[in-house]
């Protein structure tokens, strides 16, 4: 049983510029979820992803987006990118036909400078 | 207020000592609880799951939930240098299957050898 994979594992962009993190989901799992984690906080909840349909989201704006594929893999992109967007990325994968625990990603860690 | 409150530590504890970790919570809804254990700069590592009020066992680690006070524990038996780490409580209000999850701050544990 293969874990929830992301790339890249660090990056390092520009103030307003665009950036794409991906995301395979735990073998046999078809719900895909991305957290924001700043330094010395608890994750915050973007979106949530099922069968290629965003169906929730926290209080992020439209320029955090996200994609989800068939194989249940899954992209977040965020565009105009703000110094405060550095963090390190999350992606968790959970079956939604069951009890909902999450199986977190090492993540993507993103400095904006 | 908070939807969920975690005291940040850091906590240290000598080798074989028992640790409690906290969390409480305002939404007297919410219904699935995890404890998480994220070490420096890696993903969070799920340790317990309980959707129930009561005591839940895996080897070293109970989970606790009084939905009546709105409170969860960890407790670490026997704790271990290796169980250094920070700690993650994390709530789900389950609506239509959108598992958003509310995560604590974390609390930072150190076991001294």
């Amino acid at each position: 049983e293969t874990g929830v994979t992301q790339s890249p594992t660090h990056l390092i962009k520009t103030r307003g510029q665009q950036v794409t993190l991906r995301c395979s989901s735990q073998s046999g799992h078809n719900t895909v979820s991305w957290y924001q984690q700043a330094l010395g906080q608890g994750p915050q909840f973007i979106f949530q992803y099922y069968r290629e349909e965003e169906n929730g989201r926290g209080n992020f704006p439209p320029r955090f987006s996200g994609l989800q594929f068939p194989n249940y893999s899954s992209e977040l992109n965020v565009n105009a990118l703000e110094l405060d967007d550095s963090a390190l990325y999350l992606c968790a994968s959970s079956l939604t036909s069951g009890t909902g625990e999450l199986f977190f990603g090492e993540g993507s860690r993103l400095t904006v400078l | 207020q908070k939807e969920v409150e975690q005291d940040p530590g850091p906590l240290s504890v000598p080798e074989g000592a028992i640790v409690s970790l906290n969390c409480t919570y305002s939404n007297s809804a919410f219904q699935y609880f995890m404890w998480y254990r994220q070490y420096s700069r890696k993903g969070p590592e799920l340790l317990m799951y309980t959707y129930s009020s009561g005591n839940k066992e895996d080897g070293r680690f109970t989970a606790q939930v009084d939905k009546s006070s709105k409170y969860i524990s960890l407790f670490i038996r026997d704790s271990q240098p290796s169980d250094s780490a920070t700690y993650l409580c994390a709530i789900c209000l389950d609506r239509t299957g959108t598992y958003k999850y509310i995560f604590g701050t974390g609390t930072r544990l150190k076991v001294l050898a």
